[in-house]
């Protein structure tokens, strides 16, 4: 069956440092890979996508950047975090016809 | 661009039904999804509406008019376990799943 996971689960950063958040798939190869972003109270932002490797597609200009450098690997990046990025980021892989997300366990990421 | 509506809150008692709706707006629609997440947890998917009609899962049921740019998720014989956060979701492109900024749902005894 396919997995997904995502890590580190939680982090505190200070401002201005760099932020690298790692997403792998299990039991499934090519798929679409996902970045989205949900800050307190708030519904999901898609922040990247791809769709194969090295192929990203960003929905949203910030100062964060997203590589496919495995065919099941997504990383998620920054090199100056801001307090805005604090949020709770989720990679996500589609499947089906009906374009069903299946979300990794979430990184939770605070910046102060 | 892609734009939902969903109220914000939502509250009933155990055993009850309750509807949550959704309006969108947007070009390419491809189809209507419906997430559910719990507090500090992942959103899961629920049911997805590809055509008009009702989609039924268990409890769950969801509707969907894409004449009217509408559909709805109706929750059955609710449970306390029921209480969670439930997002509209509208696929409008090969890739993308765009998101409504969610409906709070709690069930209280």
């Amino acid at each position: 069956s396919q997995t997904i996971h995502q890590w580190p689960a939680t982090l505190v950063q200070p401002v201005g440092s760099p932020l690298s958040l790692e997403c792998t798939v299990e039991g499934t190869s090519n798929p679409n890979l996902y970045w989205y972003r949900q800050a307190a109270g708030r519904g999901l932002q898609l922040l990247f996508y791809s769709v194969g490797i090295g192929q990203i597609s960003s929905e949203v200009p910030q100062n964060l950047s997203a590589s496919r450098p495995q065919d099941r690997q997504f990383i998620l990046s920054s090199k100056k975090l801001l307090l805005s990025d604090s949020g709770f980021y989720l990679c996500a892989w589609v499947s089906g016809s009906a374009g069903e997300l299946f979300f990794g366990e979430g990184s939770r990421l605070t910046v102060l | 661009g892609q734009s939902l509506e969903q109220p914000s809150e939502v509250t009933a008692v155990e055993g009850a039904i309750v509807q949550i709706n959704c309006t969108y707006q947007t070009s390419g629609f491809y189809g209507l999804s419906w997430y559910q997440q719990h507090d500090g947890g992942a959103p899961t998917f629920l049911s997805y509406n590809g055509l008009d009609g009702l989609e039924e899962t268990g409890r769950f049921s969801s509707f969907l008019s894409r004449s009217d740019s509408y559909g709805y998720l109706l929750l059955q014989e609710l449970q306390m376990k029921d209480s969670a956060s439930y997002f509209c979701a509208v696929k409008a492109g090969y890739s993308t799943l765009t998101f409504g900024k969610g409906t709070m749902l709690l069930v209280s005894p």
